[in-house]
């Protein structure tokens, strides 16, 4: 029973080139989230989607960030074009999304470093 | 604006020292609260949650509970490995189910 899981685990990019963070869900989810833990700082929101829709993209920065979350495959977060202040730890996080509430079941994250 | 408050920032605890862990919200209307451990380099673990004033859940040696301002993070008899940071998060009734979190508490249970 696998739980979120994320690839790479460690990613390391110079500045401009592109990152790109992957997120199988859990078995049985259909609802995604991406959420971005910058140093010293606490999880901040960035997208919430469901396959092949962009829900809510609220957090994402207007610029470089993309996401998708396709019929089949997992969801991408894609970053182009990266700064140093791109270094984080991002997590990806799923629900059931039935009707009620759901909590989120996070991923052990992607932690990228931008030289 | 919605926000998420945790207090205090970092605790230090000996073994068997009972303490409470608070994090308090103002929101435009609450969906649901949740309680996440996070160990370093880790991605958070889920823990409780609880949707409406004067709820309660327990687990092990952690309790949580809810009031219509804030909610707190019981640990009774604390050891050593439930060192880690505790956070808080909540879903609004404005908007999408995302959540808006708190900083966390930093927990360190010392033998």
């Amino acid at each position: 029973n696998a739980g979120v899981m994320q690839n790479p685990r460690h990613l390391v990019r110079r500045r401009g080139q592109e990152a790109r963070l992957r997120c199988s869900p859990m078995k049985g989810h259909s609802h995604v989230y991406w959420y971005r833990q910058l140093p010293e700082e606490g999880l901040k929101f960035m997208v919430y989607l469901q396959k092949e829709n962009i829900i809510d993209e609220s957090g994402m920065p207007k610029e470089r960030f993309s996401a998708e979350f396709p019929k089949e495959g997992p969801s991408i977060l894609r970053i182009q074009q990266v700064v140093r202040g791109d270094s984080a730890a991002y997590f990806c996080a799923s629900s059931p999304g039935r009707v009620t509430y759901n909590e989120q079941f996070f991923g052990p994250g992607t932690r990228l470093t931008v030289l | 604006e919605d926000q998420v408050t945790q207090s205090p920032e970092a605790l230090r605890l000996q073994e068997g020292e009972s303490s409470s862990l608070n994090c308090s919200y103002t929101v435009s209307g609450l969906r649901g609260l949740f309680w996440y451990r996070q160990d370093p380099g880790k991605g958070p673990e889920f823990l409780f949650t609880l949707y409406s004033a004067g709820e309660e859940k327990e687990k092990e040696r952690l309790k949580a509970t809810l009031t219509k301002k804030e909610s707190f993070l019981h640990i009774t008899a604390p050891k050593p490995e439930d060192s880690a940071t505790y956070l808080c998060a909540v879903v609004t009734t404005s908007g999408t189910y995302k959540y808006i979190f708190g900083t966390g508490t930093r927990l360190k249970v010392l033998a």
